[in-house]
């Protein structure tokens, strides 16, 4: 059964930083590009940012308005997907979620995460 | 950049009724990398459709997508009561970024 289940959100301060994490398991986690999607309170779905293989080179995608501020970054070895948030802003507050993505050709998101809420306020 | 736009913004309908939600596109997808995901209230979001119109692993016939030019349907053939959801479409092309659209609320009649 695939898993994911994300950690580490929390309360930040605005300009402050936080590390969200991801273990994943039920499935052969460095074949898969992994994503991160957010929700803010009551809003739709907003894509942030992408890690794919080793065979593309762990090569990195970022929405515009994290671009700069944040970083994915993943472990095989652990079967973890990390999102390293920096400079954060009122407007980062959101629910996160980590998402397997499907292997090629189709690369839709396949399977979620239950979630992580960051808050960002003073 | 795509956008996507979706219609209605709120569908009131009946168990038993058929749902058509639709998700119009500002461009072509390519190679109808379109997908429909369903949330529900508390939960994370669950992909239904991919490719336009490939069922995910484990979703019931009775949703289907289909695609015409630059705009996409979801179907519910007869509703069942745990249908009632916000539903999203999504383009998952070649490149980035992946946007989603503002979302269906299927709420009952």
């Amino acid at each position: 059964e695939v898993q994911l289940v994300e950690s580490g959100g929390g309360l930040v301060q605005p300009g402050g930083s936080l590390r969200l994490s991801c273990a994943a398991s039920g499935f052969t986690f460095s074949d898969h590009y992994m994503d991160w999607v957010r929700q803010a309170p009551g809003k739709g779905l907003e894509w942030v940012g992408r890690i794919k293989n080793k065979a593309n080179s762990y090569t990195t995608q970022y929405a515009a308005s994290v671009k700069g501020r944040f970083t994915i970054s993943r472990d095989d070895s652990k079967n973890s997907l990390y999102l390293q948030m920096s400079s954060l802003k009122i407007e980062d507050t959101a629910v996160y979620y980590c998402i397997r993505v499907q292997l090629a050709p189709h690369r839709a998101f396949d399977y979620w995460g239950q979630g992580t809420l960051v808050t960002v306020s003073s | 950049e795509i956008v996507l736009t979706q219609s209605p913004g709120t569908l009131s309908l009946s168990p038993g009724e058929r749902a058509t939600l639709s998700c119009r596109a500002s461009q072509s997808v390519s190679s109808s990398f379109l997908a429909w995901y369903q949330q529900k209230p508390g939960q994370a979001p669950r992909l239904l459709i991919y490719g336009a119109s490939s069922r995910a692993t484990g979703i019931p016939d009775r949703f289907s997508g289909s695609e015409s030019g630059t705009d996409f349907t979801l179907t519910i053939s007869r509703l069942e009561p745990e249908d009632f959801a916000v539903y999203y479409c999504q383009q998952y092309g070649s490149s980035p970024p992946y946007p989603f659209g503002q979302g269906t609320k299927l709420e009952i009649k």
